[in-house]
């Protein structure tokens, strides 16, 4: 079972920051937060992964709370193009099987 | 670099018919993965290869879902016989190694059972 809480869906608008949560309140010292997305008709992309330490790469940037019990990916200027399902999985590192839950449903509005 | 090629794109079949799909993973890559997606659900994780090992296939319903990969590289997923409740996107993935490497995904097989 997936052990993230997403809402089902968000809009925002062209532009402006989109700031996606993910409530993981079960999560262990040892369990990484990645992020996934997930284009219509086509595979999961993978976004980004962090432990406790915000990152930052080219595609986002995800933010985890001190006591790791949430986090937000962030897309800093969103476009069309980042019109997606967004997959936020809780997953040890050494452990390869992503548990994928329902996701976050952005929309991307003009 | 070429990503993960899959075929076919699309099936539509009858029940109790077979089908199979085709995965290619990028060159090198040690570790394949075939989920399935069945519609407004998240991919759940049928079988995953290591070289051409077998890693975990507790998800598989070996009754009638069968996969290889011969000689670590491509894989063969099949359904025989399929039934109505198997129509969804059949999506392969790979990654360097297994150790929480990131997975890259093909474009999918959307299978409908009729």
């Amino acid at each position: 079972d997936a052990k993230t809480t997403q809402p089902p869906s968000m809009d925002c608008a062209e532009g402006r920051a989109a700031n996606l949560p993910c409530n993981h309140s079960t999560i262990s010292g040892n369990e990484y937060v990645y992020w996934y997305r997930q284009i219509h008709s086509q595979g999961p992309q993978y976004i980004i992964h962090g432990l406790k330490n915000n990152e930052t790469n080219e595609m986002a940037s995800l933010i985890i709370t001190e006591d790791r019990k949430s986090s937000t990916l962030i897309l800093p200027h969103a476009t069309l193009r980042d019109t997606a399902v967004y997959y936020c999985i809780v997953r040890f590192f050494g452990n390869e099987k992503l548990t994928f839950g329902t996701g976050t449903r952005l929309t991307i509005i003009p | 670099e070429a990503g993960v090629a899959q075929s076919p794109r699309y099936k539509i079949i009858e029940k109790r018919q077979s089908v199979a799909f085709w995965c290619n993973p990028i060159s090198g890559h040690a570790t394949l993965y075939w989920y399935q997606q069945i519609l407004g659900q998240g991919p759940k994780l049928l079988i995953q290869f290591q070289n051409n090992g077998v890693v975990d296939d507790s998800q598989l319903p070996k009754d009638r879902f069968s996969a290889e990969r011969l000689k670590g590289v491509d894989s063969t997923l099949k359904i025989q016989p399929a039934k109505l409740e198997d129509s969804a996107v059949y999506l392969c993935a790979s990654s360097l190694e297994s150790d929480g490497d990131e997975q890259f995904f093909g474009p999918g097989t959307r299978l409908t059972v009729l």
